[in-house]
């Protein structure tokens, strides 16, 4: 079935400097990756999403390419703020009418 | 953007009781689901919902868990008994379609849910 892979559980960081948040998954169907972040006792939100092979998606300083020869969908941002320190999941939907699955998520902790 | 709305945003419970947590989606949206997330942990699907129908349910939607959408009013999820293990955050969601591009979830800022 459907799943999702994010191997890290918390990256810190300092300030200033750039991540990448790892997420890989398995279907047989044509996904539709999404990132979502949750902050502190906060719902989770739509941080981007894609299902265009090989084309880079952009919000609010994130960025992330879906690539489908390798299965990837590596969330990434090239200066890091204090504001970013978050809960980030990687989800995963597909054509054939199943719900998203997420992955376990990674911590990001951005510290001064 | 589009909000949904959870009532109440906290919940405490002596084991055995009921309780029914609510969820007001986004007006247009067609699905609903419910997540369970333990503090720090990540979020674990339990159920969607369409056309007044359960559609999947996970292995963690017990048999003391029921879903139901009254006349378009409220998404509910009840338990009925509660046990120590149903202390977590549960998060509604909804969403305008199901697969593909319109599977956009907004989520809902949570129940916290205690047990004792």
């Amino acid at each position: 079935g459907d799943s999702v892979t994010q191997t890290e559980g918390l990256v810190t960081l300092t300030k200033g400097l750039p991540v990448m948040l790892n997420c890989t998954y398995q279907t047989t169907y044509s996904p539709f990756l999404f990132w979502y972040v949750q902050h502190l006792n906060e719902a989770p939100k739509l941080l981007l999403k894609s299902s265009t092979d090989n084309k880079r998606t952009e919000h609010q300083g994130f960025y992330a390419t879906l690539h489908k020869s390798s299965s990837s969908f590596h969330l990434q941002k090239s200066s890091v703020q204090l504001s970013d320190s978050a809960l980030y999941f990687c989800a995963l939907s597909d054509n054939s009418g199943t719900y998203q699955r997420f992955g376990t998520g990674t911590k990001l902790q951005v510290v001064p | 953007g589009p909000k949904v709305l959870q009532i109440p945003s906290h919940q405490i419970i002596d084991m055995g009781q009921m309780v029914t947590l609510n969820c007001d989606p986004v007006s247009n949206h067609l699905y609903f689901y419910w997540y369970k997330q333990i503090l720090g942990q990540q979020m674990e699907f339990l159920v969607n919902f369409y056309n007044g129908k359960v559609m999947e349910k996970s292995k963690l939607f017990k048999d003391q868990f029921s879903v139901e959408r009254p006349d378009g009013s409220y998404f509910t999820l009840k338990i009925q008994p509660t046990a120590l293990e149903d202390s977590a955050v549960y998060f509604c969601a909804s969403s305008l379609g199901l697969g593909g591009n319109q599977d956009t979830q907004y989520f809902g800022p949570g129940t916290r849910l205690l047990v004792l």
